[in-house]
C-alpha cells in the first residue's frame, strides 16, 4: 500500500516563501501530485513530479527526489488567497488511483 | 468548461435508508474515483472505476456499492446508511492511464441522522 506524511498546519506571512514537505512510502512509484483545497471547495490540481527536479508554475513551484521518497511544495510571494490545505498525493506502479496525503492546512497571516 | 457535477450539495437522511449519491462527468474520462473527505483523515478512496461496468474496491469499501452503467456516470450507493457514513464525498475522474490530474466535484456533504 502507500502511506504519506505532511505536516497538518503551516503558517506563513504574505509576502514570504513557504514550503510544504512531503515523504511518502509506495510499492512502485508513477509520480507525486499536489492538490489545492479552500475550505468549502473542491481539490483542485497543482502539479506533477514523475521525475527528479523542479517543476514551476508561477508562483508555486513542485520539487521531486525518488531516491529519498521526499517532494516538497514551493509558494512564492504569498497571498491571502494562498489561505487553503494542501494534499500531496501517489499513484502507485500498476494502480489508477491516487493516494492522499492528509493534508496541510496553510493559514496566511497580514 | 469542463466539469464533475455531483447531484446534491447537501443531504440528511435518516439511519437505515438507501442513499443514492450521483456524479456525471463531461470530458470523456475514463476514470472515476469516489473519496471520502473527513477532518484530520483526508481523502479516502471508496471505490473507482476504469471502465464502463468494472469497479474496483478501494481503502474503505465497506457499507458503499457503485454503478457504472454509463462512461459519464458514476454513482456512489449507501446500502443502509449509518451515522459513521455522515462526512462528504467527493466524486473525481481522470484520463486514461494518466491518472494523476484529477477533477473533482463540488462534493456531497451527506448527514445520516
Amino acid at each position: 500500500g502507500q502511506s504519506l506524511e505532511q505536516p497538518s498546519e503551516v503558517t506563513a506571512v504574505e509576502g514570504a516563501i513557504v514550503q510544504i514537505n512531503c515523504t511518502y512510502q509506495t510499492s512502485g512509484f508513477y509520480g507525486l501530485s499536489w492538490y489545492q483545497q479552500h475550505d468549502g471547495g473542491a481539490p483542485t490540481f497543482l502539479s506533477y513530479n514523475a521525475l527528479d527536479g523542479l517543476e514551476e508554475t508561477g508562483r508555486f513551484s513542485s520539487f521531486l527526489s525518488r531516491s529519498d521518497s521526499y517532494g516538497y511544495l514551493l509558494l512564492q510571494e504569498l497571498q491571502m488567497k494562498d489561505s487553503a490545505s494542501y494534499f500531496c498525493a501517489v499513484r502507485g506502479a500498476g494502480s489508477y488511483q491516487l493516494t492522499f496525503g492528509k493534508g496541510t492546512k496553510l493559514s496566511v497571516i497580514p | 468548461d469542463v466539469k464533475v457535477t455531483q447531484s446534491s450539495r447537501y443531504l440528511v437522511k435518516r439511519t437505515g435508508e438507501k442513499v443514492f449519491l450521483e456524479c456525471v462527468q463531461d470530458m470523456d474520462h475514463e476514470n472515476m474515483f469516489w473519496y471520502r473527505q473527513d477532518p484530520g483523515l483526508g481523502l479516502r478512496l471508496i471505490y473507482f472505476s476504469y471502465d464502463v461496468k468494472m469497479k474496483e474496491k478501494g481503502d474503505i469499501p465497506e457499507g458503499y456499492s457503485v454503478s457504472r452503467e454509463k462512461k459519464e456516470r458514476f454513482s456512489l450507493i449507501l446500502e443502509s446508511a449509518s451515522t459513521n457514513q455522515t462526512s462528504m464525498y467527493l466524486c473525481a475522474s481522470s484520463p486514461g492511464t494518466g491518472g494523476n490530474g484529477y477533477t473533482f466535484g463540488s462534493g456531497t456533504r451527506l448527514t445520516v441522522v
